[in-house]
């Protein structure tokens, strides 16, 4: 079954800088790509997703890049906040099954004023 | 805005005791699921329904059955709980036609004594 990686445990970055979240995968019939967060104490939140159909998806200061030959993808926040800081959970599986899409164990992005 | 509410929020239970975790969903989704989220672990998915009536064995499902009464409620139900059974466990809801993403509830927290 699919396997999904995140390599950073914990990110810190300062207040304005970029940060860049990693994720690899093991299946390569894994064409949906959602990432999460959840603040101290919450519950998850959808943030941004991609399909494999494209490599880069974009939406406000969050981009989503997607290698499917290297089977990872990323999580690029630029101009990061305080209100950023939270735990970013990247996801894989089939598009059609949510129920298969695994879960990475989390990254804890720590914004430093 | 979607909406899924968890009851109880928190709950201290016996080993060897019954606990009904309960979900409901006013998003009008097919597909409801129980994940429980632990440190280290990430966020795994213990059982799953695709409507009223329908329960299936997610990737984590020993320990645990579940029931979907209506299209609104999900129930995740411990009828021996264990210490290590002692996690927080998220309820979700989500549909093919919102994308598969998935809306969570708060959070339930368990602890198993």
């Amino acid at each position: 079954g699919e396997k999904v990686e995140q390599h950073q445990s914990t990110l810190s970055v300062r207040e304005g800088d970029s940060a860049v979240i990693n994720c690899t995968y093991t299946d390569t019939a894994s064409s949906y790509f959602p990432w999460y967060k959840q603040e101290a104490g919450k519950s998850l939140h959808f943030v941004i997703d991609i399909r494999s159909n494209v490599d880069r998806k974009q939406s406000q200061r969050l981009t989503v890049l997607l290698d499917k030959k290297a089977k990872r993808f990323s999580l690029h926040i630029t101009a990061t906040q305080p209100e950023d800081s939270a735990i970013y959970f990247c996801a894989a599986g089939p598009d059609t099954n949510a129920y298969k899409v695994i879960f990475g164990k989390g990254t804890h992005l720590h914004v430093l004023p | 805005e979607a909406a899924v509410t968890q009851s109880p929020r928190n709950k201290v239970a016996v080993t060897g005791g019954k606990v009904t975790l309960s979900c409901n969903q006013t998003n009008n989704h097919n597909n409801m699921y129980w994940y429980r989220q632990d440190t280290g672990h990430g966020l795994r998915l213990i059982h799953y329904s695709y409507g009223a009536g329908s329960t299936e064995k997610g990737d984590i499902p020993d320990g645990y059955k579940a029931s979907r009464p209506s299209q609104e409620n999900f129930s995740l139900i411990l009828e021996l709980a264990t210490p290590s059974q002692t996690s927080v466990y998220f309820c979700a809801s989500g549909d093919v036609g919102t994308g598969n993403t998935l809306y969570f509830g708060e959070g339930s927290r368990l602890i198993v004594v």
